[in-house]
């Protein structure tokens, strides 16, 4: 098992909330993801870090925001959920190496936004 | 469209049996990966394989690359009711820093 932990494994929140997904490894690794992930579907990046203080735009839109103040933690936040952000989200992890990129994930927190 | 589609979407087999799944990418890629998934949780990495390298072995699993045809397989051979799970391949193209996932193969193993 990974040491990469997310909280909640599971929400379920009424529209229009503030909700933040937690995220949190012990590898020191200096890059960090999250990715969407619909049921059966195939993963959307939609978030990325290098390190402290860098965040980056995925591939995918994404109407949450997340922030990277220290190397352990990278939490996720949407200001005002819809039923549109019900999904599946994965958090991840991997040194920076150049060239390799192998990530470890979290177990995930389903959300369901009502 | 993906940069990695794989195909089948979802396989069926009786324990004992081989299970093949294909990964077909579009761009140079540094690397393949293949990840499994279980019902609801995180992806786990099984195995890397380098644009330089052809085949790939860790245990049952055997990993195939041909870049010329920009496609992968993945092989678990003496399949297990507990190999089901959903395989994702991931490639890290050439100039990137960053993974992109295929679709997935769901495998069903029967005891």
């Amino acid at each position: 098992e990974a040491d990469i932990y997310q909280t909640p494994r599971y929400l379920v929140i009424g529209t229009g909330k503030k909700i933040t997904l937690e995220c949190s490894q012990t590898m020191g690794h200096d890059k960090m993801y999250w990715y969407q992930q619909d049921p059966g579907m195939e993963l959307h990046l939609i978030h990325y870090s290098y390190g402290v203080n860098s965040t980056e735009k995925g591939d995918l839109s994404s109407e949450s925001t997340v922030s990277r103040i220290r190397t352990e933690h990278f939490p996720l936040t949407l200001e005002s959920a819809r039923p549109s952000h019900t999904s599946q989200y994965l958090c991840a992890s991997s040194e920076y190496i150049a060239n390799y990129n192998e990530q470890f994930f979290g177990p995930g927190t389903r959300l369901t936004v009502l | 469209s993906q940069q990695g589609e794989e195909d089948p979407q979802a396989l069926s087999i009786q324990e004992g049996e081989n299970a093949t799944m294909n990964c077909s990418y579009k761009t140079s890629i540094n690397n393949l990966q293949w990840y499994r998934q279980n019902s609801g949780r995180g992806l786990v990495h099984l195995i890397l394989i380098r644009s330089n390298e052809r085949e790939k072995h860790s245990g049952r699993l055997r990993v195939t690359l041909d870049t010329s045809k920009k496609s992968s397989s993945l092989l678990i051979t003496a399949s297990r009711a507990a190999d089901t799970a959903s395989y994702f391949c991931a490639t890290l193209e050439a100039a990137g820093n960053k993974l992109t996932f295929g679709g997935g193969t769901r495998v069903l193993v029967k005891p």
